[in-house]
């Protein structure tokens, strides 16, 4: 059974600029949640979907939105980047939501 | 609100030393605490978990945990680390539907 897979594993955009990235959750897993970890502040809630509705939320601004596919698949959306977004951003996947997590690798996002 | 504290930033240790790395949580009516490790530059793998039951759980490559009720702690120990054991750990609970994490314990394990 494959893992979670998120794409691009790397990326570097400049400020201003909008990223998409990407999260194929594990078979038959249904809900995907987003964190971001970084340096000073940890590992943070972003969002979380379930079967294409988002279910809980973070506590970061507007510029940070998710969707989610009918196939479980997620992406989420960072506009206006600033360097601050420069972090590991994690996804993961469940099918029982947060007691049973898988996580991806992670897509580092470095903003210049 | 829920939360863990994770009081040591950095555990050195020699190998096949004994170790043991501190979380403590908020108190709450149902408690479920989780142990993840991350790698450098990898993602978050699950190391154990405590939902209910036995206090005591244990993983696969020799880590166990204890759930505290009085204490209200979920210390992570290994009898006797080996440096592959060189990572970050992060305690986390479940708190309004979402993992919380501590703050990270960077485990260095020296030859």
């Amino acid at each position: 059974k494959a893992g979670v897979t998120q794409t691009p594993r790397y990326l570097i955009k400049t400020r201003g600029q909008q990223v998409t990235l990407s999260c194929s959750p594990i078979s038959g897993h249904r809900s995907v949640s987003w964190y971001q970890q970084t340096p000073g502040q940890g590992l943070q809630f972003l969002f979380e979907y379930f079967s294409e509705t988002q279910r809980n939320k973070g506590n970061f601004p507007g510029r940070f939105s998710g969707r989610q596919f009918s196939n479980s698949r997620s992406e989420m959306n960072v506009s206006t980047l600033e360097l601050g977004d420069s972090a590991l951003y994690l996804c993961a996947s469940s099918s029982q939501g947060a007691t049973e997590a898988f996580f991806g690798q992670g897509t580092r996002l470095t903003v210049v | 609100a829920q939360s863990v504290t994770q009081l040591d930033s950095q555990v050195p240790v020699f190998e096949e030393a004994p170790v043991e790395l501190r979380c403590n949580y908020s108190s709450s009516v149902s408690v479920y605490l989780f142990w993840y490790v991350q790698y450098p530059n990898q993602g978050l793998q699950l190391l154990l978990k405590y939902l209910s039951g036995s206090t005591l759980v244990e993983s696969i490559n020799g880590f166990e945990a204890e759930f505290n009720k009085s204490q209200t702690s979920f210390h992570l120990r290994k009898p006797s680390v080996h440096i592959s054991d060189t990572a970050e750990y992060f305690c986390a609970v479940v708190g309004s539907d979402k993992l919380i994490f501590g703050t990270g314990t960077r485990l260095q394990v020296f030859p």
